[in-house]
């Protein structure tokens, strides 16, 4: 198993400004990914965060709004950009220890953009 | 697209009854199916996972998987009062892992 560390678990933050969401692993991963769920909603998938390189994004979501970085395996970063209340959700920082296997989450974050 | 279909809900059943949750997929060369049950506010969490046409039985839950009809459900036996919660059908399609919208179960002592 998998034990993931996400912060901030939620914040209010103002329209415009930026959000960064880091997530911590206890142990080296290959995939790490992150995932939306907006209210009422499931889970969308934003991108996978791939190490040593730029990730990648699914439709409908691009880096400039939603980068996210990387550096080694047992860490990751997204970074909600330029807020506006449509981007009020819950982010989900997920990983996968073998391939076509279940995910493990964190605890997510709940944004509320004003 | 990859698409994973689930009844919303609510699906209400009273407590010691059988919940039966459905979900149907439209990739075809999916491998892997998984359940994860959400309480509100909280993360999802694995409670099932089947990779084989059949069923697969674990304490009060039973997967059952038939990739000819790209359908799988999850039956719940016993229901209790605390499986109240939001069901979540995923399918592995290559990479990440795709979701349902979920479904709604509601079990009432």
């Amino acid at each position: 198993s998998a034990v993931i560390s996400q912060k901030p678990s939620r914040d209010i933050c103002q329209r415009g400004t930026s959000l960064t969401i880091q997530c911590q692993v206890d142990s080296q991963v290959t995939m790490m990914f992150w995932y939306r769920q907006q209210p009422g909603q499931s889970l969308t998938l934003i991108a996978t965060a791939n190490q040593g390189s730029e990730a990648t994004y699914e439709s409908g979501f691009v880096i400039d709004k939603f980068p996210i970085s990387r550096p080694n395996l047992t860490f990751s970063t997204l970074t909600v950009s330029n807020m506006s209340p449509e981007d009020s959700s819950i982010y989900l920082c997920s990983v996968e220890l073998r391939a076509n296997e279940k995910l493990f989450f964190g605890s997510g974050t709940q944004l509320s953009v004003l | 697209q990859k698409e994973v279909e689930q009844n919303s809900g609510p699906l209400s059943v009273p407590e010691g009854a059988i919940a039966s949750l459905n979900c149907t997929y439209s990739d075809r060369v999916s491998q892997s199916f998984f359940w994860y049950r959400q309480y509100s506010g909280k993360s999802p969490e694995l409670i099932m996972s089947i990779y084989s046409n059949g069923d697969k039985e674990d304490g009060r839950f039973t997967a059952q998987l038939n990739k000819a009809s790209q359908y799988v459900s999850l039956l719940i036996r016993d229901s209790q009062p605390s499986d109240s919660a939001t069901y979540l059908c995923a399918v592995g399609a290559g990479t990440a892992l795709i979701f349902g919208k979920g479904t709604t179960l509601s079990v009432s002592s």
